[in-house]
């Protein structure tokens, strides 16, 4: 098993370019998640999926767009990159027990 | 805005000490969980306690939860130089809806 899996691994856009993070997960999880980190800080929630079909927003959701694919698949768009976008984003995954969360290796974007 | 708060935000200790850090919430729990993050990787879970446990141990690891107090304290015995890492705490609360929420993190040295 893969686990969870995250594409790219970097990334450098320029002020308004847009593109997409892919995630994906084999553990039939049900809920999957979007976070970003930044230096020194912890992780803050952007968007979750709860269940197939379903979308949530977290805590900073603004500039970002998601997409529930399937039960697998779980992207995160940015539609007009910023600077401030610049960030290490982390895909996560959590099964129906609702114990644990599965991380990606995650993907670091600089915006220039 | 993230409602754990870890202590202390950075420690260094000797090979072989042990290292104690410490997480606070806010209110009623489900579970709180301990991750490790290695420099630029993703997290990886260690242990998790429930709202009726006490204290729980994982093999050099030992948390203790005081839900009177609203805290958590992560014990790590016979240091090594691998566990050198960030420590995040995350609360599933009540109400959180499939969230889990981050603490800021520890970050631990152990010194050879």
């Amino acid at each position: 098993n893969a686990g969870v899996t995250q594409t790219p691994k970097f990334q450098v856009l320029k002020t308004g370019q847009s593109m997409t993070l892919q995630c994906a997960q084999d553990m039939n999880h049900n809920s999957m998640y979007w976070y970003r980190q930044d230096p020194g800080m912890g992780l803050r929630l952007i968007y979750y999926s709860a269940s197939e079909g379903t979308t949530d927003k977290g805590e900073v959701p603004n500039g970002y767009n998601v997409s529930r694919l399937n039960k697998r698949e779980f992207s995160l768009r940015l539609e007009s990159a910023a600077p401030s976008q610049t960030s290490v984003y982390f895909c996560a995954s959590r099964g129906l027990a609702l114990d644990e969360q599965y991380f990606g290796p995650g993907t670091r974007l600089t915006v220039t | 805005s993230q409602q754990g708060e870890e202590d202390p935000q950075a420690l260094s200790i000797q090979e072989g000490e042990n290292a104690t850090m410490n997480c606070s919430y806010k209110t009623s729990i489900n579970n709180l969980q301990w991750y490790r993050q290695n420099s630029g990787r993703g997290l990886v879970h260690l242990i998790l306690i429930r709202s009726n446990e006490r204290e729980k141990h994982s093999g050099r690891l030992r948390v203790t939860l005081d839900t009177s107090k609203k805290s958590s304290s992560l014990l790590i015995t016979a240091s090594r130089a691998a566990d050198t890492a960030s420590y995040f705490c995350a609360t599933d609360y009540r109400d959180s809806n499939y969230q889990l929420i981050w603490g800021a993190g520890t970050k631990l040295i152990i010194k050879p």
